[in-house]
Protein backbone atom coordinates (compact mmCIF):
# COMPACT_ATOMS: atom_id res chain seq x y z
CA UNK A 1 0.00 0.00 0.00
CA UNK A 2 1.05 3.58 -0.80
CA UNK A 3 2.22 5.48 1.88
CA UNK A 4 0.00 8.50 0.01
CA UNK A 5 -2.92 7.78 -2.61
CA UNK A 6 -4.19 9.73 -5.26
CA UNK A 7 -6.03 9.06 -8.37
CA UNK A 8 -3.99 10.01 -11.49
CA UNK A 9 -6.70 11.57 -13.39
CA UNK A 10 -7.08 13.10 -15.26
CA UNK A 11 -9.89 14.70 -14.01
CA UNK A 12 -11.61 16.91 -16.81
CA UNK A 13 -14.50 19.72 -15.65
CA UNK A 14 -16.10 22.01 -17.07
CA UNK A 15 -15.16 26.19 -16.35
CA UNK A 16 -17.20 27.29 -13.03
CA UNK A 17 -18.10 24.04 -12.18
CA UNK A 18 -16.37 22.44 -8.53
CA UNK A 19 -13.22 20.29 -8.79
CA UNK A 20 -12.90 17.81 -6.08
CA UNK A 21 -9.41 16.12 -5.80
CA UNK A 22 -9.05 13.40 -2.87
CA UNK A 23 -6.01 11.86 -1.37
CA UNK A 24 -5.89 8.85 1.21
CA UNK A 25 -2.94 8.33 3.65
CA UNK A 26 -1.49 4.99 5.49
CA UNK A 27 0.04 6.87 8.57
CA UNK A 28 -2.73 7.11 11.09
CA UNK A 29 -0.28 9.44 13.50
CA UNK A 30 0.19 11.57 10.48
CA UNK A 31 -0.48 15.48 12.17
CA UNK A 32 0.29 17.85 9.13
CA UNK A 33 -1.86 18.00 5.43
CA UNK A 34 -1.15 19.83 2.69
CA UNK A 35 -1.94 20.51 -1.10
CA UNK A 36 0.72 21.79 -3.81
CA UNK A 37 -0.23 22.77 -7.35
CA UNK A 38 2.06 21.46 -9.80
CA UNK A 39 2.20 23.54 -13.70
CA UNK A 40 3.57 21.52 -16.15
CA UNK A 41 7.77 21.70 -16.25
CA UNK A 42 7.16 23.57 -12.72
CA UNK A 43 8.08 23.18 -9.30
CA UNK A 44 5.26 22.57 -6.72
CA UNK A 45 3.28 25.35 -5.28
CA UNK A 46 1.98 25.27 -1.75
CA UNK A 47 -1.94 26.08 -1.72
CA UNK A 48 -3.45 24.69 1.24
CA UNK A 49 -2.53 23.14 4.35
CA UNK A 50 -4.89 21.69 7.22
CA UNK A 51 -4.20 20.30 10.49
CA UNK A 52 -7.40 19.54 12.44
CA UNK A 53 -10.40 17.55 10.96
CA UNK A 54 -13.17 19.62 9.10
CA UNK A 55 -13.02 22.29 6.40
CA UNK A 56 -10.59 25.14 5.90
CA UNK A 57 -11.36 27.23 2.96
CA UNK A 58 -8.98 29.76 1.37
CA UNK A 59 -10.56 31.70 -1.33
CA UNK A 60 -12.22 28.97 -3.98
CA UNK A 61 -9.59 26.50 -2.13
CA UNK A 62 -11.11 24.53 0.81
CA UNK A 63 -9.05 21.28 1.94
CA UNK A 64 -11.53 18.97 3.64
CA UNK A 65 -9.54 16.79 6.54
CA UNK A 66 -11.06 13.60 8.09
CA UNK A 67 -8.42 11.85 10.30
CA UNK A 68 -10.45 8.86 11.37
CA UNK A 69 -10.90 8.06 7.79
CA UNK A 70 -7.52 8.97 6.79
CA UNK A 71 -9.04 10.91 4.01
CA UNK A 72 -8.17 14.66 2.72
CA UNK A 73 -9.83 16.62 0.07
CA UNK A 74 -9.47 19.73 -2.13
CA UNK A 75 -12.63 21.22 -3.37
CA UNK A 76 -12.12 24.10 -5.86
CA UNK A 77 -15.33 25.91 -6.74
CA UNK A 78 -15.60 27.86 -9.81
CA UNK A 79 -12.85 26.15 -11.63
CA UNK A 80 -10.76 28.26 -14.17
CA UNK A 81 -8.63 27.04 -17.09
CA UNK A 82 -5.56 28.59 -15.32
CA UNK A 83 -6.59 26.23 -12.73
CA UNK A 84 -5.59 23.46 -14.83
CA UNK A 85 -2.11 21.40 -13.40
CA UNK A 86 -1.52 18.22 -11.16
CA UNK A 87 -2.17 18.40 -7.81
CA UNK A 88 -0.42 16.63 -5.26
CA UNK A 89 -1.31 15.68 -2.35
CA UNK A 90 1.19 15.69 1.21
CA UNK A 91 1.12 14.11 4.62
CA UNK A 92 4.04 14.35 7.34
CA UNK A 93 5.04 11.10 8.87
CA UNK A 94 4.04 11.29 12.63
CA UNK A 95 5.86 12.07 15.71
CA UNK A 96 6.09 16.07 14.54
CA UNK A 97 8.58 14.95 11.87
CA UNK A 98 9.18 17.60 8.93
CA UNK A 99 9.33 15.35 6.19
CA UNK A 100 6.41 14.77 4.17
CA UNK A 101 5.34 11.54 1.47
CA UNK A 102 3.70 12.90 -2.02
CA UNK A 103 1.89 11.35 -3.51
CA UNK A 104 1.86 11.14 -7.55
CA UNK A 105 -0.86 13.88 -8.43
CA UNK A 106 -4.14 13.94 -9.68
CA UNK A 107 -3.95 16.33 -13.29
CA UNK A 108 -6.89 18.11 -13.11
CA UNK A 109 -7.94 19.99 -16.90
CA UNK A 110 -10.68 22.82 -16.44
CA UNK A 111 -12.29 22.95 -20.27
CA UNK A 112 -13.43 26.43 -20.57
CA UNK B 1 17.29 35.98 -0.91
CA UNK B 2 13.94 35.66 -1.72
CA UNK B 3 13.21 32.34 -3.24
CA UNK B 4 14.94 29.07 -2.86
CA UNK B 5 17.74 28.72 -5.54
CA UNK B 6 19.41 26.09 -7.09
CA UNK B 7 21.45 25.99 -9.90
CA UNK B 8 22.07 24.80 -12.65
CA UNK B 9 18.37 25.08 -13.64
CA UNK B 10 19.93 21.70 -16.41
CA UNK B 11 22.92 19.77 -16.79
CA UNK B 12 23.96 17.39 -19.41
CA UNK B 13 26.53 15.03 -18.05
CA UNK B 14 28.14 11.62 -19.24
CA UNK B 15 27.18 8.27 -17.67
CA UNK B 16 30.28 7.84 -14.76
CA UNK B 17 30.81 11.91 -14.49
CA UNK B 18 30.28 13.06 -10.78
CA UNK B 19 28.32 15.77 -10.82
CA UNK B 20 26.99 18.51 -7.95
CA UNK B 21 23.83 20.28 -7.76
CA UNK B 22 23.59 23.22 -5.46
CA UNK B 23 20.80 24.77 -3.24
CA UNK B 24 20.53 28.08 -1.35
CA UNK B 25 17.64 28.07 0.69
CA UNK B 26 15.11 31.20 2.31
CA UNK B 27 17.06 32.77 4.90
CA UNK B 28 15.75 32.01 8.06
CA UNK B 29 14.51 28.37 6.52
CA UNK B 30 16.19 26.44 9.11
CA UNK B 31 15.04 22.64 7.30
CA UNK B 32 16.33 21.81 3.75
CA UNK B 33 14.99 19.28 1.83
CA UNK B 34 15.83 17.41 -1.69
CA UNK B 35 13.51 15.07 -3.57
CA UNK B 36 13.67 14.30 -7.38
CA UNK B 37 10.90 14.47 -9.62
CA UNK B 38 11.44 11.24 -12.67
CA UNK B 39 9.40 11.81 -15.86
CA UNK B 40 5.39 11.84 -15.25
CA UNK B 41 6.56 10.45 -10.95
CA UNK B 42 6.11 11.75 -8.06
CA UNK B 43 8.52 13.47 -5.49
CA UNK B 44 10.99 11.07 -3.90
CA UNK B 45 12.53 11.92 -1.70
CA UNK B 46 16.14 12.08 -0.68
CA UNK B 47 18.02 13.69 2.31
CA UNK B 48 16.19 15.80 5.22
CA UNK B 49 18.46 18.37 7.37
CA UNK B 50 17.44 20.20 9.88
CA UNK B 51 19.73 22.79 11.92
CA UNK B 52 22.86 21.52 13.31
CA UNK B 53 20.85 17.96 13.38
CA UNK B 54 22.06 14.74 11.74
CA UNK B 55 20.93 14.65 8.70
CA UNK B 56 17.77 12.40 7.63
CA UNK B 57 19.49 10.09 4.80
CA UNK B 58 17.19 7.59 4.40
CA UNK B 59 15.58 8.95 0.78
CA UNK B 60 18.69 8.07 -0.88
CA UNK B 61 19.10 5.76 -3.42
CA UNK B 62 22.37 4.72 -3.16
CA UNK B 63 26.32 5.44 -2.08
CA UNK B 64 26.51 7.40 -4.81
CA UNK B 65 24.60 9.73 -3.37
CA UNK B 66 25.62 12.28 -0.78
CA UNK B 67 24.58 15.88 0.54
CA UNK B 68 25.93 18.49 2.40
CA UNK B 69 25.11 21.59 4.00
CA UNK B 70 27.35 24.26 5.00
CA UNK B 71 26.79 26.43 7.79
CA UNK B 72 22.79 25.86 7.86
CA UNK B 73 22.74 27.16 4.62
CA UNK B 74 23.77 26.23 1.43
CA UNK B 75 23.52 22.98 0.00
CA UNK B 76 24.78 20.67 -2.46
CA UNK B 77 23.69 17.31 -3.65
CA UNK B 78 26.47 15.23 -5.37
CA UNK B 79 25.76 12.01 -7.33
CA UNK B 80 29.17 10.26 -7.86
CA UNK B 81 29.54 8.06 -11.30
CA UNK B 82 25.87 8.67 -12.66
CA UNK B 83 23.97 6.63 -14.39
CA UNK B 84 20.88 6.83 -16.81
CA UNK B 85 18.52 6.00 -13.90
CA UNK B 86 19.50 9.34 -12.44
CA UNK B 87 18.12 11.31 -14.79
CA UNK B 88 15.06 13.59 -13.40
CA UNK B 89 14.50 16.96 -11.79
CA UNK B 90 16.16 17.53 -8.70
CA UNK B 91 14.41 19.94 -6.24
CA UNK B 92 15.24 21.41 -3.55
CA UNK B 93 12.49 22.92 -0.49
CA UNK B 94 12.83 24.91 2.74
CA UNK B 95 10.82 25.52 5.38
CA UNK B 96 10.65 27.43 8.60
CA UNK B 97 10.50 26.24 11.96
CA UNK B 98 7.32 25.85 12.30
CA UNK B 99 6.54 24.25 9.42
CA UNK B 100 3.92 25.46 7.05
CA UNK B 101 4.83 23.83 4.43
CA UNK B 102 8.04 23.73 1.63
CA UNK B 103 8.79 26.76 -0.50
CA UNK B 104 10.54 24.36 -3.41
CA UNK B 105 13.03 26.44 -5.89
CA UNK B 106 13.05 25.93 -9.42
CA UNK B 107 15.04 22.33 -10.07
CA UNK B 108 17.88 21.08 -11.70
CA UNK B 109 17.02 19.16 -14.75
CA UNK B 110 19.83 16.48 -14.98
CA UNK B 111 20.46 14.34 -17.76
CA UNK B 112 22.36 11.52 -18.16
CA UNK B 113 23.57 10.53 -21.06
Amino acid sequence: QKEVEQNSGPLSVPEGAIASLNCTYSDRGSQSFFWYRQYSGKSPELIMFIYSNGDKEDGRFTAQLNKASQYVSLLIRDSQPSDSATYLCAVNHSGGYQKVTFGTGTKLQVIP
Amino acid sequence: GAGVSQSPSNKVTEKGKDVELRCDPISGHTALYWYRQSLGQGLEFLIYFQGNSAPDKSGLPSDRFSAERTGGSVSTLTIQRTQQEDSAVYLCASSFPGFRGYTFGSGTRLTVV
